[in-house]
């Protein structure tokens, strides 16, 4: 069965503080991995979509990189802003359906 | 910037009675979905739907689920008799191809 577990489920940080999240994967076969936040009471928003073992894209305070098991979403120096769910899911070989994680709760303090 | 809307917000209906949640996907996107996240829980797959069928549906999608795209912009899904687990919140999501997902702000349906 394809899963998706991320970790941490939460993670408070100081303005300012970077850190990592992490996405690990199983599947039969990876079309792609998805990064999308969410803020509360509001549907998934589009962060990054990779491909293959290696790849990496950034945006803004943001950098998500893949390797054949998990993925990681980088957060530099972030702000309050920043504060959110991030949703990582992944899409198997012939499929069109995303299969999501469970999410880490970012909260950034001022 | 194009956005997937979906209306209603929020939905409130007793158990039993039928419900049909609107999206109007981004305009030039040919697969439409429908995902749901129960409070607390993960985002699940409902169904998707290209070139005016089914295209994939999951275990969740049984027959009280259907969808539908009466015309060229809207895109539907309705519950033919909810039931208390029904209560979620429901996204809509459009894409171009099988690849990245645009998401519209969810209708919450609550089942009394």
């Amino acid at each position: 069965e394809d899963q998706v577990t991320q970790s941490p489920e939460a993670l408070r940080l100081q303005e300012g503080e970077s850190s990592s999240l992490n996405c690990s994967y199983t599947v039969s076969g990876l079309r792609g991995l998805f990064w999308y936040r969410q803020d509360p009471g509001k549907g998934p928003e589009f962060l990054f979509t990779l491909y293959s073992a290696g790849e990496e894209k950034e945006k803004e305070r943001l950098k998500a990189t893949l390797t054949k098991k998990e993925s990681f979403l980088h957060i530099t120096a972030p702000k309050p802003e920043d504060s959110a769910t991030y949703l990582c899911a992944v899409q198997v070989r012939g499929a069109q359906k995303l299969v999501f994680g469970q999410g880490t709760r970012l909260t950034i303090n001022p | 910037e194009p956005e997937v809307t979906q209306t209603p917000s929020h939905q409130v209906t007793q158990m039993g009675q039928e419900v049909i949640l609107r999206c109007v996907p981004i305009s030039n996107h040919l697969y439409f979905y429908w995902y749901r996240q129960i409070l607390g829980q993960k985002v699940e797959f409902l169904v998707s739907f290209y070139n005016n069928e089914i295209s994939e549906k999951s275990e969740i999608f049984d027959d009280q689920f259907s969808v539908e795209r009466p015309d060229g912009s809207n895109f539907t899904l309705k519950i033919r008799s909810t039931k208390l687990e029904d209560s979620a919140m429901y996204f809509c999501a459009s894409s171009v191809d099988t690849g990245e997902l645009f998401f519209g702000e969810g209708s919450r349906l609550t089942v009394l």
